[in-house]
């Protein structure tokens, strides 16, 4: 199995969208939720949101009025998209697989990206 | 949202010794109609990303050696290492998978003594 791969800008100022991709292999998409995850020293673990690669998607209620996540199965790209920023979305921002099955349990994670909030 | 709470914070065990990390979750995690319990848990080493343990509080993930076991049951579970290796060093965190968001404790720190 391929280790999905994320990426994206390491800086962004504040009030503005910080856009990843997670880049993932077409066998291990298919059949699975994908979610991002993200941490920081001071909040730790924190569940972004999931979407299925037939593009269903659910997010956490206290991000959801600023995230919008994305599949492209035509290139295996899954995205995210987190609009008007602050300083308290600094972070290690991580796509993360969820067993066969199971909505929110993570069994394959990209390396992560880290996402500096700061102008 | 459920909150996760594990304790110690941090705990130094010396090699081959039993390691125990305990997770309280605000709410009771066990569906009783499938009697399974939704409740994860993962081993972070420094710049890597979370590693799944175990899943359903006792079931290790394909390739997890059999020193690490999970137990508890409603709202109190732990992570046992029966004999910690050096390789165990790590931060480790329950999650829980019931309701609502999917939330994590804030970490044990695992260091040798």
């Amino acid at each position: 199995q391929v280790q999905p791969q994320e990426s994206g800008p390491g800086l962004v100022k504040p009030s503005e969208t910080l856009s990843l991709t997670c880049t993932v292999s077409g066998d291990s998409m298919r059949g699975h939720y994908w979610s991002w995850i993200r941490q920081t020293p001071g909040k730790g673990l924190e569940w972004i949101g999931y979407i299925y690669y037939s593009g269903t998607s659910r997010y956490n209620p206290s991000l959801a009025s600023r995230v919008t996540m994305s599949v492209d199965r035509s290139t295996n790209q899954l995205s995210l998209s987190l609009k008007s920023v602050t300083t308290a979305d600094t972070a290690v921002y991580y796509c993360a697989r969820a067993l066969a099955g199971l909505y929110n349990v993570f069994d394959m994670w990209g390396q992560g990206t880290r996402v500096t909030v700061s102008s | 949202d459920i909150v996760m709470t594990q304790s110690p914070d941090s705990l130094a065990v010396s090699l081959g010794e039993r390691a125990t990390i305990n997770c309280k979750s605000s709410q009771n995690i066990f569906y009783d109609t499938n009697n399974k319990t939704y409740l994860a848990w993962y081993q972070q080493k420094p710049g890597q990303p979370p590693k799944l343990l175990l899943y359903w509080a006792s079931i290790r993930e394909s390739g997890v050696p059999d020193r690490f076991s999970g137990s508890g049951s409603g709202t109190e579970f732990t992570l046992s290492i029966s004999s910690l290796q050096a390789e165990d060093v790590a931060i480790y965190y329950c999650q829980q998978y019931h309701s609502g968001p999917a939330t994590f404790g804030q970490g044990t720190r695992l260091e040798i003594k």
